[in-house]
């Protein structure tokens, strides 16, 4: 399957600090990306679509100006976590698809700490 | 809101053929079924999809019904690595995932 790496897989900050997270399609050009948030036991829930060179799309609920999503190429999408504090810690992963509606590749996660 | 409806937990032995249901009644003609699975604390992974025909992998073979209102995902052999939360998904374009099933292979 196509690989689609995420960085970094771990981060600790301070409250208040803004933390980004790059999300890349290795051996393919992903015209839409996803990003997700996971809280422990729970499932994971969609937080903004992004398509190379156009303004994401955001889910109801999800602040667009605190979760900032740059998707600049074919292969990467970075999500900005902005005055973070300690309730957006979480899981937070992104999937990449080669053409829309189709097979989704994932990223493996990047676990959030805000102290 | 996920288009389907999984049972929360399964449990399977070691070796055994795995079976795990999918309900999504509310699905399009063209709408593709796909199903991905999440190992403890990792990104999910792609298995497989179908639109109507059944179809199989390396990884699974996937079940779908006549009215395309069930499938089943089939893991022939399970092993321990293949305890996981599996998720099946209809329309892939708005990717929103249900809370799926977790399968625990046990020896």
């Amino acid at each position: 399957g196509a690989v689609v790496s995420q960085h970094p897989s771990r981060v600790i900050c301070k409250s208040g600090t803004s933390v980004k997270i790059e999300c890349r399609s290795l051996d393919f050009q992903a015209t839409t990306m996803f990003w997700y948030r996971q809280f422990p036991k729970q499932s994971l829930m969609l937080m903004a679509t992004s398509n190379e060179g156009s303004k994401a799309t955001y889910e109801q609920g999800v602040e667009k100006d605190k979760f900032l999503i740059n998707h600049a190429s074919l292969t990467l999408s970075t999500l900005t976590v902005t005055s973070a504090h300690p309730e957006d810690s979480s899981f937070y992963i992104c999937s990449a698809e080669r053409d829309r509606g189709t097979e989704a590749f994932f990223g493996q996660g990047t676990r959030l700490t805000v102290v | 809101d996920a288009k389907t409806t999984q049972p929360t937990s399964m449990d399977c032995a070691e070796g055994r053929a795995a079976n795990l249901p999918c309900n999504h009644s509310t699905i399009s003609g063209n709408e593709y079924v796909y199903w991905y699975r999440q190992i403890h604390s990792q990104g999910p992974q792609y298995i497989i999809h179908g639109l109507k025909n059944n179809e199989t992998n390396e990884m699974a073979s996937l079940i779908i019904t006549e009215d395309r209102k069930s499938s089943t995902l089939i893991l022939p052999h399970a092993t321990l690595r293949d305890t996981a939360v599996y998720y099946c998904i209809v329309n892939n374009n708005d990717m929103r995932f249900g809370a799926g099933t977790r399968l625990t292979v046990k020896p």
